[in-house]
Parts: structure tokens; C-alpha cells; sequence
């Protein structure tokens, strides 16, 4: 058990426009989902991290306004990627925790903004 | 802040041969200490967890030790083999209750037949 999936898988977007990307436990009610990013060669850098049904918790120097999370529910997660430009461009991860330790990982979002 | 480094951007090995990754933190001791594998293009895929009161831990043919005075984690993978080729990550929790991490930069293996 414990997966996790993201879609779309790849993205490609025009400068400008929003990106909505969804992240599911599917065998798993999920207490905390967590947002990263990561750019080629560097680590996973978290973004956020949220919980069912309250408001997201950005880590420094993430924009709450431009990315926007949303948690549904026990089992979604989406983030959605507002006004979209070039420097938006990079590897989304997002990751779902049954506990206060193991995290399980979707297998991420490729955006590339044009 | 907390800063981890994995000291080794590369390690190349021959196969059968035993790998040995490193994973050094700054500042306060973590309650524990986690490993990933992550191939390229994809999420990464948890391996071990190790806590602070524990000096070693195995799976299979992975072993992870913690040595809070060094500040340091040994991730091995002996009689290594190809498919072992991957970037490893280490990764801290950040000490609060929602079991935040932070990653190092990751240690890309590659094992040679």
C-alpha cells in the first residue's frame, strides 16, 4: 500500500496561464501532503505543506498567491500554478504521510511554461 | 538553519563491490533520519528510516547507520548491482510536528558491471 499519484505527468504551458496539478493517496487516507519542487541537479525544495480542509502552510519565499493549494479531502491535493512564466518551469513532487515520519511520492509533474 | 550535504555528487563502483554513501548535517540533531532512491524523471521511493537513539539499521542489502556526534549517516549497499544505479537522498525532519523534511542534494550512483 501507500501510493501515490499525480497528473498530469507532463505539462507544457504558455506564459501566462495557470497549470492545475492533482495529487492522490489511492490507498490511503493521508494527514499531510507536502509540495516540492525541484530544479535539475538540486534537491527537493518543499514548498508548502498542507492539511485536510485548512489553509496551507508556505515555506520562505513561496508565494502563497501564485501557488495555490487546495486539500479536499483525505486523499486530494492539488496545486495550481497561477500566471505561469518561464522560471515556473521545473519538476513538481508531491508527497502524502500517513504519519508524523515516512512520506510517500507521487512520481511527479514535469511544467515547462513557453 | 539546518544544512545537510551529501559530499559525493557522483560515486562510481563495480558491481558486487560494497557502496557507501555519506550524509553530514549542521546545527541540531534530528529525531530521524531518512533515506531515498530517486530515478531520474520520477518521485522518490522512501528506504529507511533511522532514529536518533539508533545506531544502525538494515534492510536486506541496505544499511544505514546515524552517528549524532559526527552528525553523520552511512548509507551502504553491499554485493551492489546495476539495477542499484540511481541518486540516493538523504533527508532530516525539521523538528516539528508535521514531520517536514529537508533533503540533500542526493548522491547519483552508478554501478558498473
Amino acid at each position: 500500500g501507500a501510493v501515490v499519484s499525480q497528473h498530469p505527468s507532463r505539462v507544457i504551458c504558455k506564459s501566462g496561464t495557470s497549470v492545475k496539478i492533482e495529487c492522490r493517496s489511492l490507498d490511503f487516507q493521508a494527514t499531510t501532503m507536502f509540495w516540492y519542487r525541484q530544479f535539475p541537479k538540486k534537491s527537493l525544495m518543499l514548498m508548502a505543506t498542507s492539511n485536510e480542509g485548512s489553509k496551507a502552510t508556505y515555506e520562505q519565499g513561496v508565494e502563497k498567491d501564485k501557488f495555490l493549494i487546495n486539500h479536499a479531502s483525505l486523499t486530494l491535493s492539488t496545486l495550481t500554478v497561477t500566471s505561469a512564466h518561464p522560471e515556473d518551469s521545473s519538476f513538481y513532487i508531491c508527497s502524502a504521510s500517513k504519519s508524523s515520519y515516512e512520506q510517500y511520492f507521487g512520481p511527479g509533474t514535469r511544467l515547462t511554461v513557453t | 538553519s539546518q544544512k545537510i550535504e551529501q559530499n559525493s555528487e557522483a560515486l562510481n563502483i563495480q558491481e558486487g563491490k560494497t557502496a557507501t554513501l555519506t550524509c553530514n548535517y549542521t546545527n541540531y540533531s534530528p529525531a530521524y533520519l531518512q533515506w531515498y532512491r530517486q530515478d531520474p524523471g520520477r518521485g522518490p521511493v522512501f528506504l529507511l528510516l533511522i532514529r536518533e537513539n539508533e545506531k544502525e539499521k538494515r534492510k536486506e542489502r541496505l544499511k544505514v547507520t546515524f552517528d549524532t556526534t559526527l552528525k553523520q549517516s552511512l548509507f551502504h549497499i553491499t554485493a551492489s548491482q546495476p539495477a542499484d544505479s540511481a541518486t540516493y537522498l538523504c533527508a532530516l525532519d525539521y523538528g516539528g510536528s508535521q514531520g517536514n523534511l529537508i533533503f540533500g542534494k542526493g548522491t547519483k550512483l552508478s554501478v558498473k558491471p
